[in-house]
């Protein structure tokens, strides 16, 4: 079957660097996609990968490797305003998007 | 504000009561889709539709049917509503130019059924 895992739960600092891990099997790969969605509100679009490597966009970087079904989401100087969850979705080889459950990151000032 | 809109924001319903979920995009994606979301799991994938006047089965497609008569709308409805599909509906739209379009969500539905 189809399964992406991603840690139920982190605490991080504010002002500090969180990494968050998502790994994936899936049914073929065509791109991973990190969302950020904020308690009672809708999902919003954060990153894609397709290709090996680092994408960097301000203070998030998104980080995949095909190879190891890998992939993570960088937050750095975070902010109370990132307190939310981070969902990990990777499109298979229907053009569907596969959804992990989400990692609710919790900030501490 | 260009964007997706969704009705009702939340609905309390009688068990075996017909409902109708509704979406609306401005934004002219060819793309739509119906989600449902848990708590402890991922967004689940109800009913697409890649352009007007076409429809596909998701993940979970049981007790639930759609349409799309135009690009704009795209409406869930639930025939005889049961108390597992209780639940977070959103509603997203990608352009649908390329199989790996970005989704954009609309504000969901919370729908409780009784």
């Amino acid at each position: 079957g189809q399964n992406i895992d991603q840690p139920t739960e982190m605490t991080a600092t504010e002002g500090a660097i969180v990494q968050i891990n998502c790994t994936y099997q899936t049914s073929g790969f065509n791109g991973l996609f990190w969302y950020q969605q904020h308690a009672g509100e809708a999902p919003t679009f954060l990153s894609y990968n397709v290709l090996d490597g680092l994408e960097e966009k301000g203070r998030f970087s998104s980080f995949l490797s095909r190879s190891k079904g890998y992939s993570y989401l960088l937050l750095k100087e975070l902010q109370m305003k990132d307190s939310a969850s981070y969902l990990c979705a990777v499109m298979d080889s229907n053009y569907q998007l596969i959804w992990g459950a989400g990692t609710k990151l919790i900030i501490k000032p | 504000i260009a964007g997706i809109t969704q009705a009702p924001t939340s609905q309390i319903l009688a068990a075996g009561r017909r409902m109708t979920l509704r979406c609306t995009q401005d934004m002219r994606h060819n793309a739509m889709y119906w989600y449902r979301q848990d708590l402890g799991l991922g967004l689940r994938l109800i009913h697409y539709s890649n352009t007007a006047g076409t429809t596909g089965k998701g993940e979970v497609p049981d007790g639930y049917s759609v349409s799309r008569a135009n690009t704009d709308d795209f409406p869930l409805t639930l025939a005889s509503a049961v108390p597992s599909q209780t639940s977070v509906y959103f509603c997203a739209s990608s352009e649908g130019e390329s199989g790996t379009d970005t989704q954009y969500f609309g504000p969901g539905t919370r729908l409780t059924v009784l």
